[in-house]
């Protein structure tokens, strides 16, 4: 079982409008959660970094929460733009398969924004 | 412009041919990691390297090899053991093992023909 589950797989949004996009992880104990930005074809690019006694973290139009509890984070993307199409993934960093401080990814939500 | 260089940006392979894909880095970063991507499937860590001539397996090392005989440079062969190379290659570095920060490069595309 993916230890970083991610929803939607997909979604499709109108330029301007708002979204969120979610990640439920198993993950424990973890260290920090990260979401990735990757545009098809190329490496995935930093948006935000988190431990777990932060709750939200904001970078530009990007804003993402955690909550450390329920194991849940999302990520909020105001006024989205075209430029904002791309595949967005959930990283956490913990202990899993008898590793530490693993980077464990999530297969990501892939964001098309239409005009 | 620092940063991390992969290349080529696409490579084809003939069936049973080793092939190895070049990361350079110039951040000075001591760790460094190879992961694939597949369609549906999150990245998954081939091999990683924390110093120079050091480096460890990850989840999927069967079918790879990797030195690292320099701080910057951490290439990854492709051997004719792999038996679905076919895939999207990520070289990403940070300041030590697992750190805050993980820059990626702009990946590799290998197709086996």
């Amino acid at each position: 079982k993916n230890q970083v589950e991610q929803s939607p797989q997909s979604l499709i949004i109108l330029e301007g409008k708002n979204c969120t996009l979610q990640c439920n992880y198993t993950v424990s104990p973890f260290s920090n959660l990260r979401w990735y930005k990757q545009d098809t074809g190329r490496g995935p690019v930093s948006l935000t970094i988190m431990t777990f006694s932060e709750n939200t973290k904001s970078n530009g139009r990007y804003t993402a929460t955690l909550d450390a509890d329920t194991k849940q984070s999302s990520l909020h993307i105001t006024a989205s733009q075209l430029s904002d199409s791309a595949s967005y993934i959930c990283v956490v960093v913990g202990n899993y398969g008898g590793a530490t401080n693993k980077l464990i990814f999530g297969t990501g939500t892939l964001l098309a924004v239409q005009p | 412009d620092g940063g991390i260089t992969q290349s080529p940006k696409y490579l084809f392979r003939k069936e049973g041919q080793n092939v190895t894909l070049s990361c350079e880095q110039n951040l000075n970063h001591d760790a460094m990691y190879w992961y694939r991507q597949d369609p549906g499937q999150g990245l998954r860590l081939i091999y990683y390297s924390q110093i120079v001539n050091d480096f460890q397996k990850g989840d999927i090392a069967e079918g790879y090899s990797v030195s690292r005989e320099k701080k910057e440079s951490f290439p990854l062969t492709v051997t004719s053991a792999q038996k679905n190379p076919t895939a999207f290659y990520l070289c990403a570095s940070s300041i030590r093992e697992r750190g805050p920060e993980a820059f990626f490069g702009q990946g590799t595309r290998l197709t086996v023909v």
